[in-house]
């Protein structure tokens, strides 16, 4: 799976649109984008995924550049519950005994200020 | 409502003791898995089943066990050979299989004395 590089942390004010970045370059072109994340001492929650197209649903937006190297996560009205830890996977289904593992690297930080 | 629950929520073992993590979910998926969080540190695949009576070890299965005798439960049970069990504990579920989306329960939180 391709590798994924995000910032540390990110700071947003409560209700303004959090914008998180992430950065697949090495990614190919059956593997999708998918943001998970994890409020302390819980478990991981699903966002959202998608492979090309721009995606949302109730919870944010995913938008993937056209070369697929990079996509941004957008909440669009940020509230202090979705202060968490913001993890970016890339995951691909090709071949081999790919079991569908989720690797999830470092994340970003959120933190929602009043 | 559907989801995924872990019992209990904090667990207390003394070092030498086996103990067994519970994973429940009414979801009807068809796939299950076990990982394992370090502080700090991202998840790390134990176990995993896609089918009942069916599972695969993943990255770091020494020291576990599992079963799945029924599709809504897939039990861990951290045994006496595993060398650092204190960790964070997560299950999660996937509708049809491991391209699927995973979704977790809320985690069980283990302390090896």
């Amino acid at each position: 799976d391709a590798k994924t590089t995000q910032p540390t942390s990110m700071d947003c004010a409560e209700g303004r649109a959090a914008n998180l970045p992430c950065n697949h370059s090495t990614i190919s072109g059956n593997e999708y984008v998918y943001w998970y994340r994890q409020i302390h001492s819980q478990g991981p929650q699903y966002i959202i995924h998608g492979l090309k197209n721009n995606e949302t649903n109730e919870m944010a937006s995913l938008i993937i550049t056209e070369d697929r190297k990079s996509s941004t996560l957008i909440l669009p009205h940020a509230t202090l519950r979705d202060t968490a830890v913001y993890y970016c996977i890339v995951r691909g289904y090709a071949g081999g005994t790919s079991y569908g593992k989720l690797t999830f690297g470092q994340g970003t930080i959120l933190t929602v200020h009043p | 409502d559907g989801g995924i629950t872990q019992s209990p929520k904090y667990l207390f073992r003394k070092e030498g003791q086996n103990v067994t993590l519970s994973c429940e979910q009414n979801l009807n998926h068809d796939a299950m898995y076990w990982y394992r969080q370090d502080p700090g540190q991202g998840l790390r695949l134990i176990y995993y089943s896609q089918i009942v009576n069916d599972f695969q070890k993943g990255d770091i299965a020494e020291g576990y066990s599992v079963s799945r005798e029924k599709k809504e439960s897939f039990p861990l049970t951290v045994t006496s050979a595993q060398k650092n069990p204190t960790a964070f504990y997560l299950c999660a579920s996937s509708p049809a299989g491991f391209t699927d989306t995973q979704y977790f329960g809320p985690g069980t939180r283990l302390t090896v004395l």
